[in-house]
């Protein structure tokens, strides 16, 4: 597609529900990121994929938080066992270049309640 | 860790004004800055960058000026139009495979 396609737009979850966000890149696009973005706060790194390899992950708050890139194209955030503190937006991006973050496309995010 | 710092939080101007915004960053290593502009019920746009070895560049109403020195860096938008309303966000970066660090955004809101 043209840009960074995110689903859903949004949600909202019970505490203690699990939860998946999905992300789809531009296509052909090399490299793919997760952030967070609290209200009124700039985005917080939470993984990088390069194609399927997750080559980093240091910014996952807790083990309840899992990311996936199986065929290196499409990306799923899941969170288990919510918490009030998971909620905030949850953004994509991708980049073409290896050298990241040059060029780097954001999708229009998921924001996530839990109630 | 790298630490950035962006201010104001909020920012109102009139249409035809100048705005500026500014970002502090803590790394001296960092030397890549992009700019990014996140409109509601969008993703966020990739409006002008600039690298260490560049004290100043411009892109039409848009410019970004760079301190390595002070490690500060500052977007200026001059003849601001009502579309240019959005939050702002500055980052820093050392390039290469660094994951950038952004601030925590300036929302830009401009009066007809």
């Amino acid at each position: 597609g043209a840009g960074v396609s995110q689903s859903p737009r949004y949600k909202v979850a019970k505490r203690g529900q699990d939860v998946a966000l999905r992300c789809d890149p531009i296509s052909g696009h090399v490299s793919l990121f997760w952030y967070q973005q609290a209200l009124g706060q700039g985005p917080e790194f939470l993984t990088y994929f390069q194609n399927e390899a997750q080559l980093d992950k240091s910014g996952l708050p807790s083990d309840r938080f899992f990311a996936e890139r199986p065929e290196g194209s499409v990306s799923t955030l899941k969170i288990q066992r919510t918490q009030q503190e998971d909620s905030a937006v949850y953004l994509c991006a991708s980049s073409g270049r290896d050298g990241f973050p040059y060029g780097y496309t954001f999708g229009s995010g998921t924001r996530l309640t839990v109630v | 860790g790298e630490n950035v710092e962006q201010h104001p939080s909020t920012l109102s101007v009139q249409e035809g004004d100048s705005a500026v915004i500014k970002c502090t960053y803590s790394d001296s290593a960092s030397n890549y800055f992009p700019w990014y502009k996140q409109e509601l019920g969008k993703g966020s746009q990739l409006i002008i960058d600039i690298r260490s070895n560049v004290g100043e560049k411009k892109d039409q109403r848009i410019a970004v000026t760079l301190n390595k020195t002070a490690k500060h860096f500052s977007l200026h938008i001059t003849e601001t139009q009502p579309e240019d309303s959005a939050v702002y966000f500055c980052a820093a970066s050392k390039g290469g495979s660094y994951i950038p660090t952004f601030g925590r955004g300036t929302s830009l809101i401009v009066h007809p």
